[in-house]
Parts: C-alpha cells; structure tokens; sequence
C-alpha cells in the first residue's frame, strides 16, 4: 500500500527558506493528489496547498506569496518550499494524498516532520 | 474562506457510551466533508469522507450524516482506543479548511 514519507531540516532560522520533501513508496505518484498540512505545536490542523503530478497546483491564499510545491515524478516525490519563514511557522508539516478527484478525502498520510523556526 | 465550526470543543464519555460530534459550515458545501482521528503525536487518520461513506479499515461503530452546512459524526459504543481528537474538513471549496477539532478523553 501506499507510504508517504517527510523529510528534511527540523531547524531553520527566521528570514530562511523552509524545504521538505515527501517521497512516495508503494504506489506511483501520478496516480493522485497530493497535499501539504501543517500543525502547529497544541493547534489544529492548516492545508497548505496540493500539486499535481502535471505540475498543477493550489495553494492556501494565507500562504500563497511564499509558498511553492513541485513534483519529481522520476523520484516518486513531490516538495514544499515555504519562504521568509517566521516562529509562526513552526509546526509539525504533514503529507497526505488528496483524493480531491472523487472528494474521497485524505487517505494517507505521512508521519510528519517537526519543523521549528528558530535563529 | 468556509469556516468550520465544531461542538464541543472537548467531551468527556465512558467506554460503551455514544459520542456525537457536530460540525457546521459557513456555507453549503453539499456533502464534500470528511472526518479524520488523530491521536497524540501522530498524524490524523480518515474515518468518513464524503460526509458519511466509512473509509476502508473503519470500525463500523463510527457513521457520519449530513449535507448542507450540518454535519455529525457518530460514535455508537465509545472503545478505548477511541480517545482523541475528532477533526471535520470541507473538501468543496479551496482553500480546504478544518474545523478547530473535539477532544474525546476517558470521563
């Protein structure tokens, strides 16, 4: 089935470029969407934004001016790039698929990576 | 924005009770809602997706209703490993939105 896994810097400093990457294992990554969530520490749960394998996106307007997701489909993975970043960014960051296609909701989700923001 | 908007915020039920969790929409969004679980420290876990179809895996004691902008979620015998935090999520109109989650702890 399919696994989805987080990974990048758990620590980047005010004013910096947060990146993580979400690899997908068991599945390819044409088959779905495929969305970033985040949670910061004790709060609920934020939509960053989807992309596509085609390279389509939709991103969160709270978020839109610095925010950028992409996709390798030769490594099975797609990215988040989050600029300028602050301490309000700080959070657990979540992949999931998005079954947005058939409204089947969000089925599979990585563990999640911590990110603090911190100098 | 759609806002989310769920009650209560925290409840408190023994082992065996019913849980009802609703949900409200600032706007009609039909039926493109889903329920997700999340425990600590782990990532949340689709229960319902459009507003009452039980995802695959999903103890059919949890059943979810509604359209529109009025939603619940239904536990009908609470089981231990039930306590958590309930989330409802709007899939009709970007941006996609939460509500602010239910916390199910042991009464």
């Amino acid at each position: 089935q399919v696994q989805l896994q987080e990974s990048g810097p758990g620590l980047v400093k005010p004013s910096e470029t947060l990146s993580l990457t979400c690899t997908v294992s068991g599945g390819s990554i044409t088959s779905a969407y495929w969305s970033w969530i985040r949670q910061p520490p004790g709060k609920g749960l934020e939509w960053i934004g989807y992309v596509y394998y085609s390279g389509s996106t939709n991103y969160n307007p709270s978020l839109k001016s610095r925010v950028t997701l992409s996709v390798d489909t030769s490594k099975n993975q797609f990215s988040l790039r989050l600029s300028s970043v602050t301490a309000a960014d700080t959070a657990v960051y979540y992949c999931a698929r998005d079954r947005l296609d058939s409204a089947s909701g969000m089925d599979v989700w990585g563990q999640g990576t911590t990110v603090t923001v911190s100098s | 924005d759609i806002q989310m908007t769920q009650s209560p915020s925290s409840v408190s039920a023994s082992v065996g009770e019913r849980v009802t969790i609703t949900c409200r929409a600032s706007h009609d969004i039909s039926s493109w809602l889903a329920w997700y679980q999340q425990k600590p420290g782990k990532a949340p876990k689709l229960l319902i997706y459009a507003a009452s179809s039980l995802q695959s895996g999903v103890p059919s004691r949890f059943s979810g209703s509604g359209s529109g902008t009025d939603f619940t979620l239904t536990i009908s015998s609470l089981q231990p490993e039930d306590f958590a935090t309930y989330y409802c999520q709007q899939a009709n109109s970007f941006p996609w939105t939460f509500g602010q989650g239910t916390k199910v702890e042991i009464k």
